[in-house]
């Protein structure tokens, strides 16, 4: 089965940093882009950004460029989102998923929470 | 960067009813590079439609994605109570990829 598992959800303060882990197994996780999708609260869906696990190559949306980090291991099939800095207003589920014709395989998402 | 609108904003209709939802981008989207996502509360999205029309694996065929250029739709011929849910446009491709912000369908 194919499966991207995400890492557990966090509470943080602000000013601090995060790391979010996305580990995939069932397929070769070095073919397929990987995304990350923020949703605040309430709200709709935000691309971050995408990074190819084979090469590391990654393109970030203008409104997260400098705010995030991505990274993947592929020695253990694992993509990483690193935020920074954290603010109240990073409060939200982190979502990655497979590029493959759209986002086709999801994890189950990451909820952040950030407050003092 | 591509800005996709969707309309309306919420779509209130019974089961056994047509949807037809729309999603506007303000310039052209080449290589049909256009895909169509379902949200229920509490879960991830689910991808439902692919390259405009292509229906994602194990999705029904009752849902439907048509259109070209900056004018696409996603159609429900026959809304199930399972179908109640926020369904999103995203085109990806290129550099910058976006989504809609979303229509809510509902009862």
């Amino acid at each position: 089965e194919v499966q991207l598992v995400q890492s557990g959800a966090e509470v943080k303060k602000p000013g601090e940093s995060l790391k979010i882990s996305c580990k995939g197994s069932g397929y070769s996780f070095t073919t397929y882009w990987i995304g990350w999708v923020r949703q605040m609260p309430g709200k709709g869906l935000e691309w971050m950004g995408i990074i190819h696990p084979g090469d590391s190559d990654t393109r970030y949306s203008p409104s997260f460029q400098g705010q995030v980090t991505m990274s993947a291991d592929k020695s253990i099939n694992t993509a990483y989102l690193q935020l920074i800095n954290l603010k109240a207003s990073d409060t939200a589920i982190y979502y990655c998923a497979r590029q493959s014709g759209g986002l086709g395989v999801w994890g189950q998402g990451t909820t952040v929470t950030v407050s003092s | 960067e591509i800005v996709l609108t969707q309309s309306p904003g919420t779509l209130s209709l019974s089961p056994g009813e047509r949807a037809t939802l729309s999603c506007r981008a303000s310039q052209s989207i080449s290589s049909n590079y256009l895909v169509w996502y379902q949200q229920k509360p509490g879960q991830a999205p689910r991808l439902l439609i692919y390259d405009v029309s292509s229906r994602a694996t194990g999705i029904p065929d009752r849902f439907s994605g048509s259109g070209s250029g900056t004018d696409f739709t996603l159609t429900i011929s026959r809304l199930e109570p399972e179908d109640f849910a926020v369904y999103f446009c995203q085109h990806y491709g290129g550099s910058v990829w976006t989504f809609g912000q979303g229509t809510k369908v509902e009862i």
